[in-house]
């Protein structure tokens, strides 16, 4: 079982649609985790961050976090052409900075 | 602009063939990182340097090779023992880590594409 798991897509929606992107993992230690969105043929971004479990909202973007259910999900309102990336989730734990990757989620916004 | 600039881009390599992909960064980050990105798979490391003179093997180090013998530079060599190295490279880096809270934030290059012909 590999420790964070993402399901590959792709996930294509209509613009303006509610998007759900999820990733679980398996190691419970896991206090940082992350979502980087990455464009074709680019190097992946920072998208947005979560400590431990909760929301966090950042405009368009909210992140989610259960850490008893070891989820996580990245909402996205308002969706648009140029959300269309792939999407990943990367994990850590508090004393190791080394992430650990999901394969990512493609996610492709139709006009 | 501060940022990781990788190159090449593109790079076609016969068997047998090593290549080095360059990797610079003017972020002043202490950290630097490969990584090996293949369809399907989330990101591996390759090797990993945490200050200049000194850097350590991640999950996959086998058939590569690296330096850091400048703040600024990390480069990669992709040696003629790798067995699979058609790959998507991406090297990143990050602030050290000091007092407060870090996220471990990476900042990546775009990117230099191997193909082995």
């Amino acid at each position: 079982q590999k420790e964070v798991e993402q399901d590959p897509g792709p996930l294509s929606v209509p613009e303006g649609a509610i998007v759900s992107l999820n990733c679980t993992y398996s190691n419970s230690a896991f206090q940082y985790f992350m979502w980087y969105r990455q464009y074709s043929r680019k190097g992946p971004e920072l998208l947005m961050y979560t400590y431990s479990s909760g929301n966090k909202e950042d405009g368009r973007f909210t992140a989610q976090v259960d850490k008893s259910s070891k989820y996580i999900s990245l909402f996205i309102r308002d969706s648009q052409p140029s959300d269309s990336a792939t999407y990943l989730c990367a994990d850590r734990v508090e004393s190791n900075y080394q992430l650990i990757w999901g394969a990512g989620t493609k996610l492709i916004i139709k006009p | 602009d501060g940022g990781i600039t990788q190159s090449p881009k593109y790079l076609f390599r016969k068997e047998g063939q090593n290549v080095t992909l360059s990797c610079e960064q003017n972020l002043n980050h202490d950290a630097m990182y490969w990584y090996r990105q293949d369809p399907g798979q989330g990101l591996r490391l390759i090797y990993y340097s945490q200050i200049v003179n000194d850097f350590q093997k991640g999950d996959i180090a086998e058939g590569y090779s690296v330096s850091r013998e400048k703040k600024e530079s990390f480069p990669l060599t992709v040696t003629s023992a790798q067995k699979n190295p058609t790959a998507f490279y991406l090297c990143a880096s990050s602030s050290r880590l000091a007092g407060g809270v870090n996220t471990g934030e990476l900042f990546f290059g775009e990117g230099s594409r191997l193909t082995v012909l």
